[in-house]
């Protein structure tokens, strides 16, 4: 399957404590995005690479989350001092340089903050 | 900047009625426009897209036209089936850049048997 994963697929964590989810977008493409989706909302963008250059950021994306795409491959979205808030599926997706921006998701990552 | 509005549901349908989720946009330019959907513990598939004015996108039955004079894009299928219970997302490139997607809040739908 060559299609976006991410890993892992559920995560419980208590408030307070640090995550860090991965994605691996599909291989040939160079653009990859973050989103987090809240239940019963459509996904808000977080951030946007272009290979490893994280070129935009949501004012959504406080301090405390940090995401790094270090080798233009796989991508890593880290939230230190969890809060309840956080919680939230988050979703990542990938596109090709060019063309309509047409982006291609990965099954996302709920994380539950207790 | 870009923004879409998108019909609340949730939308209730028995097998083979005709299916409308509207959708309109505000946007600079004619931004290509998309449908998304999802499938209950999954994430967004790409249903349909439209990149100008008049153009119509379709896949799996599914049809929507880019309506420049109206603004909108709206979903139709003439005939749903169970399988198409799901939620449906509105979207179009915002941004500086016009690199991440704008959404809708999403319209749940139900297919009844």
């Amino acid at each position: 399957d060559t299609g976006v994963s991410q890993d892992p697929r559920h995560k419980i964590t208590k408030r307070g404590q640090n995550v860090t989810f991965r994605c691996d977008p599909i291989s040939e493409h160079n653009r990859l995005y973050w989103y987090r989706q809240t239940l019963g909302q459509g996904p808000e963008f977080l951030t946007y690479f272009q290979n490893e250059a994280q070129l935009e950021k949501s004012r959504l994306l406080s301090d405390r989350f940090s995401a790094e795409r270090p080798k233009g491959s796989f991508s890593t979205l880290e939230i230190q001092r969890t809060e309840q808030g956080d919680s939230a599926m988050y979703l990542c997706a990938s596109s090709l340089l060019g063309g309509l921006n047409e982006q291609f998701f990965g099954p996302g990552t709920r994380l539950t903050v207790l | 900047g870009n923004s879409v509005t998108q019909m609340e549901g949730p939308v209730t349908l028995s097998e083979e009625a005709f299916l409308t989720i509207n959708c309109t946009y505000t946007a600079t330019g004619y931004p290509s426009l998309f449908w998304y959907v999802q499938y209950p513990g999954e994430g967004l598939q790409l249903l349909l897209k439209a990149t100008k004015a008049d153009d119509k996108g379709s896949n799996k039955g599914f049809e929507a036209t880019y309506r420049k004079e109206t603004t909108s894009f709206h979903l139709e299928k003439g005939s749903v089936q169970v399988s198409d219970s799901a939620v449906y997302f509105c979207a179009l490139p915002s941004g500086a850049g016009s690199y991440q997607l704008t959404f809708g809040k999403g319209t749940k739908l139900s297919v009844i048997p």
